[in-house]
């Protein structure tokens, strides 16, 4: 079982808009912001998309935004495409103690 | 632009050690801000991070595996390494070399992964 909770699956039509859920406590999110998101593709690395909850790495998909509030991080994808089809785990630094603690990944299906 | 490759046995046997290695380029592991980093993949996909070591020689563990994880530099080769005592099936996964970011705590670079396999 994951520190961090997320949905096993969502899926969206071309172009919707899809938010992805990740839920953890005060103790796995602790008094930071260090929150990131990565997208799978199969049989690859995973690729960061989302760091500090809100902020995008050069050269990501402006259609890729984050935000917090409370115990829940969420990953929100724009005019979704059928190349964002990918599993998305979340992952948090918990501090001095836990480190970095992962959620358990969602499956994104573009139908 | 920061390149990792692992490379090691596919294969190790039942209480055995696991031991992987991980070149670095386009960047240095002993004069990097950054967390030089082993995440492994479980085959039902669960991602967990092992323990890393920080450019400053400081290492620290997955709390749940600090007894039998080992994570070192070579700086003459700009490399990093993983050792893992005592493996069992449980072991068995996709093992990543990944670069942490020291000032955002992400997961910024990583490896192709290396596919370690638990088995007599």
């Amino acid at each position: 079982q994951s520190a961090l909770t997320q949905p096993a699956s969502v899926s969206g039509s071309p172009g919707q808009s899809l938010t992805i859920s990740c839920t953890g406590t005060r103790s796995t999110f602790g008094t930071y912001n260090f929150v990131s998101w990565y997208q799978q593709h199969p049989d690859k690395a995973p690729k960061l998309v989302i760091y500090e909850a809100t902020k995008r790495p050069s050269g990501v998909s402006y259609r890729f935004s984050g935000s917090m509030s409370d115990n829940t991080a969420s990953l929100t994808i724009s005019g979704l495409q059928a190349e964002d089809e990918a599993d998305y785990y979340c992952c948090s630094y918990a501090g001095v103690d836990t480190f970095w603690v992962f959620g358990g990944g969602t499956k994104l299906t573009v139908l | 632009q920061v390149q990792l490759q692992e490379s090691g046995p596919g294969l190790v046997k039942p209480s055995e050690t696991l031991s992987l290695t991980c070149i670095v380029s386009g960047d240095s592991v002993r004069t990097s801000v950054s967390y030089w980093s082993w995440i492994r993949q479980s085959p039902g996909k669960r991602l967990e991070w092992i323990g890393y070591f920080y450019y400053s020689g400081t290492t620290n563990y997955n709390p749940s595996l600090k007894s039998r994880v080992t994570v070192s530099v070579d700086e003459s080769k700009n490399q990093i390494s993983l050792k893992l005592s005592s493996v069992t099936a449980a072991d068995t996964a996709m093992y990543y070399c990944v670069r942490g970011a020291g000032w955002n705590y992400a997961f910024d670079y990583w490896g192709q992964g290396s596919l370690v396999t638990v088995s007599s």
